[in-house]
């Protein structure tokens, strides 16, 4: 098994362009997340799904967008990026119940000029 | 608002010896804890979790407490190795909830 993977690795954007970011599961897990890091800061969530065709906004979601066309795809959108959206991403997912563990993908670094 | 705590911010220790890291959270309701491991780039990966009945629980060196009436916890490393040098992430999720909160991390580094 694959666990998650996340595409791309690396993205350079200029302030404005869009991109999309996608994560893939391969353990038929229902949840799925989409987080930011940056430095001296913990994990903060973008957006989340609980199952397929659903999603919801989590702590900072502002700028960007989400889609949960299958289970095991989650993709995270930035339509006009900013260099504020300068940061790791990493996506998770879980089976669901609050005990489970979230595994996590290896993250995408993205920097906007 | 639901916050989590974690000291010291880093952490120097030689190979060999032994260390703790803190976690204090004012999460409420509480449905469990968990510590987990981030090595540099790469996602965070869990070690483990701890839910209201539980005080202790291990996981090879790394063992975890739990005071629940003070709303603390700490993990303890035992004869660390250079490949311990990580973040070490307190992640609290609230009753009812699957959505947790997470601490800032206790960067550590091991030199041998």
């Amino acid at each position: 098994n694959a666990g998650v993977t996340q595409t791309p690795k690396f993205r350079v954007l200029k302030t404005g362009q869009s991109m999309t970011l996608l994560c893939a599961q391969d353990m038929n897990h229902e949840y799925m997340y989409w987080y930011r890091q940056d430095p001296g800061m913990g994990l903060r969530l973008i957006h989340y799904s609980v199952g397929e065709g659903t999603t919801a906004k989590g702590e900072v979601p502002d700028g960007y967008n989400v889609s949960r066309l299958k289970k095991q795809n989650f993709l995270l959108g930035l339509e006009s990026a900013a260099p504020s959206q300068t940061s790791v991403y990493f996506c998770a997912s879980s089976y669901g119940t609050s005990n489970d563990e979230q595994f996590f993908g290896p993250g995408t670094r993205l920097t906007v000029l | 608002k639901n916050q989590v705590e974690q000291s010291p911010q880093s952490l120097i220790i030689l190979e060999g010896k032994n260390c703790t890291l803190q976690c204090n959270y004012t999460v409420s309701p509480f449905s469990n804890l968990r510590w987990y491991k981030q090595d540099t780039g790469r996602g965070p990966v869990s070690l483990t979790i701890m839910t209201f009945s539980e005080n202790t629980k291990s996981n090879g060196r790394y063992t975890a407490t739990l005071d629940a009436d003070t709303k603390q916890s700490s993990l303890h490393i035992t004869a660390s190795q250079l490949s311990d040098s990580a973040s070490y992430i307190c992640v609290v999720t609230p009753g009812g909830s699957y959505i947790p909160t997470f601490g800032r991390g206790t960067s550590l580094i091991v030199h041998p």
